[in-house]
């Protein structure tokens, strides 16, 4: 149990186009979910914290205009990045909340490669 | 705000020995978790472990255990009989119970089992 999924798993795409990625809970409803870029090497950094129904939650220095958050149902989180740059190139993770145990459940990532 | 500590940035052990992480973290919250996650080169984070503060029993899951010193504000993680699957960043992580909040992860450190 507990499985979190994302799709795509890959992506390359032009610098100025719009890229989505989904993140979605398998077998159990998580009302939060959180998204996190990675650097090789590196540790997590959290970008925001999503919420069914709710406007999402961005860490600061984050820009909510270009990282685009929906949460509409209990089992789908979606991040589009807007008009991105090779600097959006990076490895993006979700995670979702198991509500009884307070624990997050990660997705494999996104590779986002941005020519 | 809740700070984890890992000071150990790289980690070997050989196969089918035993090996100990460390990670020490910082939080004003009486009430938390702690985790440890495990990162394998396919970057999926797997959850590893898992204890509530509450809780004064160490938590064990097969041949990983953990040392949970409170006091201390200390966690740590011990491998029994290392595979080479084991092989992964590790990263240590706290988070309060308020729900809705994000996991503040160490910095992880990075072991090899060794043939």
């Amino acid at each position: 149990g507990a499985v979190v999924s994302q799709h795509p798993s890959r992506v390359i795409c032009k610098s100025g186009t719009s890229v989505k990625i989904e993140c979605r809970s398998l077998d159990f409803q998580a009302t939060t979910m959180f998204w996190y870029r990675q650097f090789p090497k590196k540790s997590l950094m959290l970008m925001a914290t999503s919420n069914e129904g709710s406007k999402a939650t961005y860490e600061q220095g984050v820009e909510k205009d270009k990282f685009l958050i929906n949460h509409a149902s209990l089992t789908l989180s979606t991040l589009t990045v807007t008009s991105a740059h090779p600097e959006d190139s990076s490895f993006y993770i979700c995670s979702a909340e198991q509500g009884f145990t307070d624990t997050q459940y990660f997705g494999p990532g996104t590779r986002l490669t941005v020519l | 705000a809740q700070t984890v500590t890992q000071s150990q940035p790289e980690m070997s052990v050989q196969e089918a020995e035993t090996v100990t992480l460390s990670c020490t973290y910082d939080t004003s919250e009486s009430n938390y978790y702690l985790f440890w996650y495990k990162q394998p080169p396919s970057r999926q984070m797997i959850l590893v472990i898992r204890q509530e503060a509450y809780k004064q029993q160490n938590a064990t899951e097969n041949r990983f255990s953990v040392n949970f010193q409170k006091a201390a504000k200390s966690f740590s993680l011990k491998i029994s009989d290392s595979q080479l699957g084991d092989t992964a960043m590790y990263f240590c992580a706290s988070l309060t119970y308020s729900g809705n909040t994000p996991l503040v992860f160490g910095k992880g450190t990075r072991l090899s089992v060794i043939a």
